[in-house]
């Protein structure tokens, strides 16, 4: 089945510094999706690649899916608090964006 | 303005209970989803349904039950609560458009349940 690592499990940036959370999957991916949760709260949509090489942007933030359709990495750029939370990334199960595989997440903290 | 609530927020009971974690959508989405998060698992998939009278057995269900009745409700029962199923619990929807879509899910705030 297929399975998805993230790295780090846990992150702790100064504020205005950049970083990168990464997953991996053990099979090719139809889609990836990035999710962003805070404490004690549901999960909200960030991004969706689907495309080998896609990139996307959202404000500071952007998302890229390697040319294998096996990686993806997030990277924020000049970190703030508001970014501070657990991101979370899913694939879509053999083509179906119904039910979706997780990472176990990237606990994001943010130093002032 | 549209949305997904779940209740109740926080639940403690004891083993052996039966347990009904509520879920309503006012987005009149088709599909349905019920996940629990646990450290260092992620989500995982505990049943979903695509729609009135459909349910479907996800990664975890064993000892869970859904039922839809309509289009805005997936309650999730556990039928003789373990402490095992002490969790959180998020419940999700998504609209069909007939293929691969934005893969938007929309989530609820989540339900802590402890089973003592």
């Amino acid at each position: 089945s297929q399975e998805l690592e993230q790295s780090p499990q846990s992150l702790i940036v100064q504020e205005g510094k950049n970083l990168t959370i990464n997953c991996t999957s053990s099979k090719t991916l139809y889609g990836l999706y990035w999710y962003k949760q805070k404490y004690g709260e549901g999960l909200i949509f960030l991004m969706m690649l689907q495309k080998g090489g896609e990139e996307k942007s959202h404000e500071k933030i952007t998302a890229k899916l390697d040319e294998k359709k096996q990686q993806s990495s997030l990277h924020i750029t000049a970190s703030q608090p508001s970014h501070a939370g657990i991101y979370l990334c899913g694939a879509d199960n053999a083509g179906s964006n119904y039910q979706l595989i997780w990472g176990a997440g990237t606990k994001l903290i943010i130093k002032p | 303005d549209a949305e997904i609530t779940q209740s109740p927020r926080h639940k403690i009971t004891e083993t052996g209970r039966q347990v009904t974690l509520a879920c309503h959508q006012t987005w009149n989405h088709n599909n349905m989803f019920w996940y629990r998060q646990d450290l260092g698992h992620g989500l995982r998939l505990i049943h979903y349904s695509y729609g009135v009278q459909d349910t479907n057995k996800g990664e975890v269900s064993d000892g869970y039950s859904v039922s839809r009745s309509n289009t805005e409700d997936l309650p999730l029962t556990l039928e003789s609560a373990a402490s095992s199923q002490t969790s959180v619990y998020f419940c999700a929807s998504s609209r069909t458009s007939g293929g691969l879509d934005t893969g938007e899910l929309f989530f609820g705030e989540g339900s802590r349940l402890t089973v003592l």
